[in-house]
């Protein structure tokens, strides 16, 4: 099975750090995203990436950055953390072709103080 | 554009009543279409899928068929249990990105 691994499940960070999530996946997947869920809002596409350093803004990129060094890990970037980014990240990955589903990583819960 | 527009929850249900959730669809081209799960706490788990109009995914006693006269992937058990209490997402694919729809809450009672 496709495994997609987010490193940390709860976070804790200070207004004005800066934050990095990191997402592993380990099926020579080509396609990444980084989604963010809030209660009533669903699921928001911050940004994605079909490979190796490249990436491409979702719908709500403000305040994020990306990285993509190599094919297996996509990194989110918070550069200066705000209360507004607390939020649950969701990482997935995807084989691409529009037959294919996601396989989602277990979420980090952010909690910017 | 493309969009997905499910049913609003909370829906609550005894063990074993029948399950619908109701979704629809907007899109341009030829979706695919999913229903994904998440139980608390987790990420979100694929539940099953359909390529193609009138394709019919199924998994776990969940089933699903793809309408595309009716533009609807509606989601269907005849049996829910007290595990199945979870958020449900419709979504669909379109030319490799993904597109969700806000999830349905379930609550199962025992």
């Amino acid at each position: 099975d496709v495994k997609v691994t987010q490193s940390s499940r709860y976070l804790v960070k200070r207004t004005g750090e800066k934050v990095f999530l990191e997402c592993v996946q380990d099926m020579d997947h080509e396609n990444m995203f980084w989604y963010r869920q809030d209660p009533g809002l669903g699921l928001r596409l911050i940004y994605f990436s079909y490979d190796v350093k490249m990436k491409e803004k979702g719908d709500i990129p403000e305040g994020y950055s990306v990285s993509r060094e190599k094919k297996e890990r996509f990194s989110l970037i918070l550069e200066s953390a705000s209360t507004n980014q607390t939020s649950m990240y969701l990482c997935a990955s995807s084989l691409g072709g529009v037959e294919y589903g996601y396989t989602f990583g277990s979420g980090t819960r952010l909690t910017v103080v | 554009g493309d969009s997905v527009t499910q049913m609003e929850g909370p829906v609550t249900l005894s063990e074993e009543a029948f399950l619908t959730i109701n979704c629809t669809y907007t899109a341009t081209g030829y979706p695919s279409l999913f229903w994904y799960v998440q139980y608390p706490g987790e990420g979100l788990q694929l539940l099953l899928k359909a390529t193609k109009a009138d394709d019919k995914g199924s998994n776990k006693g969940f089933e699903a068929t793809y309408r595309k006269e009716t533009t609807s992937f509606h989601l269907e058990k005849g049996s829910v249990q007290v595990s199945d209490s979870a958020v449900y997402f419709c979504a669909l694919s379109d030319k490799d990105k993904f597109y969700f729809g806000s999830g349905t809450k379930l609550n199962v009672k025992p």
